[in-house]
């Protein structure tokens, strides 16, 4: 059975920042691993999607990268604003028999100026 | 850019009664996922709803309390029947849209007293 955690469970930094904000899976045939974005009282927004054959993607200030082998993925986030202060989730897509997402426990992130 | 709509965003409801989310997709797709976000936790997928056919439910859900329907390829239903306290969470559609990324609802955030 597939679990999915995320380390740590919740950061708060000071503006300007890097972070890094881990996701491990325990089962590594995964069709691909998608990280959210999730705002106080909202629904998801989806940040970045990787494949399994891929090893990262970038999106503006985001990156994030895949080891498939060792069952982790990691978010990358540069030079962090209060803007980013939401609960970030990551969720994996199994290899076979089923099309639904298994999610990680969810990083809160919180950015003072 | 697509969109997935839910109604009601928002309701308070009395125990023993029933309520109906609806989930609208602007475009068609084979499966709609609902999920269950309990306070303070991750989500949990409830049920895929396929047009056409009876819903697949997860472990620890049951039609009788979550019945589903998907009357067409953009539009689903999730009711929740006798209703208590411990329903009370923000409730989730989603569907696989562009480049087989999951892309969720706003939610519809449930109260039950």
């Amino acid at each position: 059975k597939q679990e999915v955690t995320q380390i740590p469970a919740a950061l708060s930094v000071p503006e300007g920042e890097n972070l890094v904000l881990n996701c491990s899976f325990t089962d590594s045939a995964i069709y691909n691993l998608q990280w959210f974005r999730q705002d106080p009282g909202k629904g998801l927004t989806s940040l970045l999607l990787i494949q399994s054959s891929q090893r990262e993607q970038t999106s503006g200030r985001l990156n994030a990268s895949l080891d498939k082998s060792s069952g982790r993925s990691t978010l990358y986030i540069a030079a962090s604003q209060p803007g980013d202060s939401a609960t970030y989730l990551c969720a994996v897509r199994s290899l076979v028999g089923t099309d639904k997402l298994i999610f990680g426990t969810g990083t809160r992130l919180q950015v003072f100026p | 850019s697509a969109v997935i709509s839910q109604k009601p965003s928002r309701d308070i409801c009395q125990r023993g009664t029933s309520l109906t989310i609806q989930c609208q997709v602007d475009s068609q797709v084979t499966m709609m996922f609902w999920y269950r976000q309990q306070p303070g936790q991750s989500l949990t997928l409830i049920a895929t709803a396929n047009q056409g056919s009876e819903a697949t439910y997860e472990s620890g859900f049951v039609i009788d309390k979550f019945p589903i329907s998907r009357p067409n390829l953009t539009f689903s239903t999730l009711t929740v029947s006798n209703m208590s306290p411990e329903d009370s969470s923000i409730y989730l559609c989603s569907a696989y849209l562009v480049q087989e990324t999951q892309y969720f609802g706003p939610g519809t955030r449930l109260l039950v007293l």
